[in-house]
């Protein structure tokens, strides 16, 4: 069956470290990868996505990578600040487009001053 | 930037009565929205499609004469939760796909919080 896993316990992460967040997926055969925050009590935001010939993306102090053999997607922020504490969320995308997204359970990062 | 508006935000009813949220997508048309639904501490769980012009589609398990959706026009979908228990209390969040660097990315409602007495 389809398994996305992500470490759902939450993360600790001193201010100014870098925050590495992984997404595993079984049984997927994703177009995309794609990566959201969700804080409390609000709905997801869409970060960003990875292509599966894509090994790296970056956007501002944000990066993602794609190891389409190892069938995971690793998320980084580096010069972690209070305000990137929330949940992140995973998502293979099987890039059709009419299909709704199915996530993981998400990542609740933590970011201590 | 596509926004997508869902309310109420917030709705206490009492169990036995139904629930009606609306999603409407802003400054852009979806002939297709997704509904999920999000328990504390779990992960989203998308419940259904809603199709612009005719019948949703559920995904196994929701009961679709529970949660009655209706996609009457292109930028607005309702899902209304009917003789609501408490079991039912949850956040219901709605989203559209959007066009985003040749992909089709979710653009989310900010959600409702629904609480069943």
């Amino acid at each position: 069956s389809q398994k996305i896993e992500q470490n759902s316990e939450a993360l600790n992460i001193q201010e100014g470290k870098t925050a590495t967040l992984t997404c595993n997926y079984t049984n997927y055969s994703p177009a995309y990868l794609q990566w959201y925050r969700q804080d409390p009590g609000r709905g997801p935001v869409f970060l960003l996505l990875i292509r599966e010939n894509e090994k790296e993306k970056r956007k501002e102090r944000l990066k993602v990578t794609f190891d389409t053999t190892l069938k995971q997607s690793l998320f980084h922020i580096t010069a972690s600040q209070p305000a990137d504490s929330a949940t992140y969320l995973c998502a293979p995308d099987s890039g059709g487009g009419a299909d709704g997204l199915t996530f993981g359970k998400g990542t609740h990062l933590i970011i201590q001053p | 930037g596509a926004v997508v508006s869902q309310h109420p935000s917030r709705v206490i009813c009492k169990s036995g009565t139904s629930v009606k949220i609306e999603c409407r997508s802003l400054d852009f048309q979806a002939t297709t929205m997704f509904w999920y639904r999000q328990f504390p501490k779990q992960s989203l769980m998308l419940m259904a499609t809603s199709n612009e012009g005719s019948k949703a589609t559920y995904e196994q398990g929701v009961e679709k004469d529970k949660f009655l959706i209706n996609h009457a026009s292109l930028t607005l979908s309702t899902l209304t939760v009917t003789s609501a228990h408490p079991e039912d209390s949850s956040f219901y969040i709605c989203s559209a796909r959007v066009q985003y660097s040749g992909a089709n990315v979710l653009t989310f409602g900010a959600g409702s919080r629904l609480t069943v007495l």
